[in-house]
C-alpha cells in the first residue's frame, strides 16, 4: 500500500484531457512540495514537474501541476500517443525523514 | 549534461554480495545528495535512501534501514549501494538520482524533487 495512493489507471483519447490524482497527509504532500515524474516503457523515470507546478525545461506546457491541502494533480492536455507511460507523484515526508512516492497510474491514450 | 551512469546488470545467488554503482558528470558530483529508487517488477517507485558526498552523511528509508548500505566515493564521483547477503527478494531495477535539496532541512516546505535519474541497474537473485 502505497504512501501516497493514485488512481491505477486512467485513458482518454487523443486530444482530450486528463487529470491523475495523488492523495497524502499532513506529513508530506500538506507539509512539503509535489514533484511528478513519467517513466516510458522501459526506461527510467523521468522529472515532469517539480515545486508542486512549475516545469523543466524542455517540458511542454501541456503538463501541469496544482496541489491543495494533502492532494496534487497531474493535468495532460492534447493528449499525444507519446504520452502512453507511469506517472508517478513524489514528495517528502517529515515524519518519516524519508522520500515517498504514489503508486502510479498507467496512462492509456485510446 | 548532468548525467548519472550506473552499473550493468548483475545476477547473483541468494545469500551473494554486491555493490553496484552510479557515478555522476556534468555538475559538482560533491554538492547535491544522491539517492536511490528501488523498483520491483511491475511495480512503482520506492525511495530507498540518500547519501550526501561531501561527509557521507546518510538517511535511509526505516523500509530499507539494515537492508542495504549506501556509501560513497567523491574523489571519482561515484555512489555504491550493497548488500551484504542477498535474497530472491531484492530482485529488482534500482535507480540512482539526484536529489534537489538537502533532507536535514525538510522538517517542512520541502522543495525536494529528483533529476537526474541513471538508467537503471537490473539486480537478479536466482539460486
Amino acid at each position: 500500500q502505497s504512501v501516497l495512493p493514485q488512481p491505477p489507471s486512467v485513458s482518454a483519447a487523443p486530444g482530450q484531457r486528463v487529470t491523475i490524482s495523488c492523495s497524502g497527509s499532513s506529513s508530506n504532500i500538506g507539509k512539503n512540495y509535489v514533484s511528478w515524474y513519467q517513466q516510458l516503457p522501459g526506461t527510467a523515470p523521468k522529472l515532469l514537474i517539480y515545486e508542486n507546478n512549475k516545469r523543466p525545461s524542455g517540458i511542454p506546457d501541456r503538463f501541469s501541476g496544482s496541489k491543495s491541502g494533502t492532494s496534487a494533480t497531474l493535468g495532460i492536455t492534447g493528449l499525444q500517443t507519446g504520452d502512453e507511460a507511469d506517472y508517478y507523484c513524489g514528495t517528502w515526508d517529515s515524519s518519516l525523514s524519508a522520500g515517498v512516492f504514489g503508486g502510479g497510474t498507467k496512462l492509456t491514450v485510446l | 549534461e548532468v548525467q548519472l551512469a550506473q552499473s550493468g546488470a548483475e545476477v547473483k545467488k541468494p545469500g551473494e554480495s554486491l555493490k553496484i554503482s552510479c557515478k555522476g558528470s556534468g555538475y559538482t558530483f560533491a554538492n547535491y545528495w544522491i539517492g536511490w529508487v528501488r523498483q520491483m517488477p511491475g511495480k512503482g517507485l520506492e525511495w530507498m535512501g540518500v547519501i550526501y558526498p561531501i561527509d557521507s552523511d546518510t538517511r535511509y528509508s526505516p523500509s530499507f534501514q539494515g537492508q542495504v548500505t549506501i556509501s560513497v566515493d567523491k574523489s571519482i564521483s561515484t555512489a555504491y549501494l550493497q548488500w551484504s547477503s542477498l535474497k530472491a527478494s531484492d530482485s529488482a531495477m534500482y535507480y540512482c538520482t539526484r536529489h534537489s535539496v538537502d533532507p536535514r532541512y525538510c522538517s517542512s516546505n520541502c522543495y525536494m524533487w529528483y533529476d537526474p535519474w541513471g538508467q537503471g541497474t537490473l539486480v537478479t537473485v536466482s539460486s
